[in-house]
């Protein structure tokens, strides 16, 4: 059975920084593109930022370049958000998923509050 | 980047009614597209990718079609199931673009 599980989030203040990890089975994790997707409170999907399988290549949204990075540990089957500078309008659930045409398997998300 | 206008935002239906769904990008992007159902508090959900493949476990009700700039997700006989936000996801260019979701209410 497949599980994505995302972890890290919660109440930060404006500046700070937070980790998002997700850990992931049921699949050979090393052998997919992951993204990063979050969703503000009441509005839509925004794509964040994916990675390539060796790590070689990762791509972001222009709003979180320079302050977010993405990581993952193919030994150790996780994915992580390194989230830095944090601002009010990152405030958002926080969802893994893997990229296998399509993204076809999702957490079940992360809250990261910003706020003073 | 690459902007997808989706519509409607939303629209009410009853059941056994036909729904489509629009999404038009800014440029020409192939048949790159997948379309998800995301219900309340929970995770999207991957219904269709690329364009018109349905994905497995999806009832067959749902369908996609649409090459280049116009894409549309057509549910055939809408079921209670199916009250849920709807958005496209374009993957051809970076930074990958969602639509800004449509609403069905049954």
């Amino acid at each position: 059975e497949v599980q994505v599980v995302e972890s890290g989030g919660g109440l930060v203040q404006p500046g700070g920084s937070l980790r998002l990890s997700c850990a992931a089975s049921g699949f050979t994790f090393s052998s997919f593109w992951m993204s990063w997707v979050r969703q503000a409170p009441g509005k839509g999907l925004e794509w964040v930022a994916n990675m390539k399988q060796d790590g070689s290549e990762k791509y972001y949204v222009d709003s979180v370049k320079g302050r977010f990075t993405i990581s993952r540990d193919n030994a150790k089957n996780s994915l992580y958000l390194q989230m830095n500078s944090l601002r009010a309008e990152d405030t958002a659930v926080y969802y893994c998923a893997s990229e296998m045409g399509g993204l076809r398997y999702w957490g079940q998300g992360s809250l990261v509050t910003v706020s003073s | 980047a690459i902007q997808m206008t989706q519509s409607p935002s939303s629209l009410a239906a009853s059941v056994g009614d036909r729904v489509t769904i629009t999404c038009r990008a800014s440029q020409g992007i192939r048949n790159d597209v997948g379309w998800y159902q995301q219900k309340p508090g929970k995770a999207p959900k991957l219904l269709i990718y690329p364009a018109s493949t349905l994905q497995s476990g999806v009832p067959s009700r749902f369908s996609g079609s649409g090459s280049g700039t116009d894409f549309t997700l057509t549910i055939s006989s809408l079921q209670p199931e199916d009250s849920a936000a709807y958005y496209c996801l374009q993957d051809y260019d970076y930074p990958w673009t969602f639509g800004q979701g449509t609403k069905v209410e049954i």
